[in-house]
């Protein structure tokens, strides 16, 4: 099963543009991180986020946790075509595996 | 260097065959993980390695499927008499310890026929 639902499901933008997407899950984290998947590859880690944090920044990317409502978004400024992939989110649930999301589609057109 | 490597990259069977997928981690990291993917769907965790052990087995999801890490490196996922529902991408990952940043190899796609 999986625990987190990011929402939406598929973002369509322009270049320039920002996107943002959100994760929700179900039961208390110890951290929650970012992942992007390219079609046909696996998943690179983007941004790590531990439950006593609010915000973190990397680079063009930005990533808030509410832990009260157990939600997280996550923000790509300035898009590029480069920045087309799926977005997971994943979540430890106080335990040593990671549960993933069903992930957003992003697609960035030139 | 070398990110983690999992071979076949394709692997198309029978149903009822036996199927070995192996997975070579990022040198010394401790901790391995399987996942299955299927399409459109993220990630769906089968076992976790701390070193040589099977910390956690929760997600496999009969005991058609076992896994070794028998020397703490490489790791070999095993499928018993497949079914055409185990055909998915199958995914390694390795973490210098749990709790920290996955790097994931690029899977092997496995086709029950």
């Amino acid at each position: 099963s999986q625990q987190g639902e990011e929402d939406p499901q598929a973002l369509s933008i322009q270049e320039g543009e920002n996107a943002t997407m959100n994760c929700s899950y179900k039961t208390s984290i110890n951290n929650l991180q970012w992942y992007r998947q390219n079609s046909g590859r696996g998943l690179v880690h983007l941004i790590l986020i531990r439950s006593n944090e609010r915000e973190k920044h990397s680079g063009r990317l930005r990533v808030t946790l509410d832990t009260s409502k157990k939600s997280s978004s996550l923000l790509i400024t300035a898009s590029r075509a480069a920045d087309t992939a799926s977005y997971f989110c994943a979540t430890d649930h106080n335990t040593d595996k990671l549960i993933f999301g069903t992930g957003t589609r992003l697609q960035v057109f030139p | 260097g070398a990110g983690v490597s999992q071979t076949p990259s394709n692997k198309v069977t029978e149903k009822g065959k036996y199927v070995e997928l192996r997975c070579d981690p990022i040198s010394g990291h401790t901790a391995l993980y399987w996942y299955r993917q299927s399409l459109g769907q993220g990630p769906e965790f089968l076992i976790y390695f701390q070193g040589t052990g099977a910390a956690d087995d929760s997600g496999l999801p009969n005991d058609r499927f076992f896994a070794v890490r028998p020397e703490g490196s490489v790791s070999t996922l095993k499928i018993q008499r497949t079914e055409r529902g185990d055909s998915a991408v199958y995914l390694c990952a390795s973490a210098l310890y749990s709790n920290q940043p996955q790097h994931f190899g690029d899977g092997t796609r496995l086709s029950i026929l």
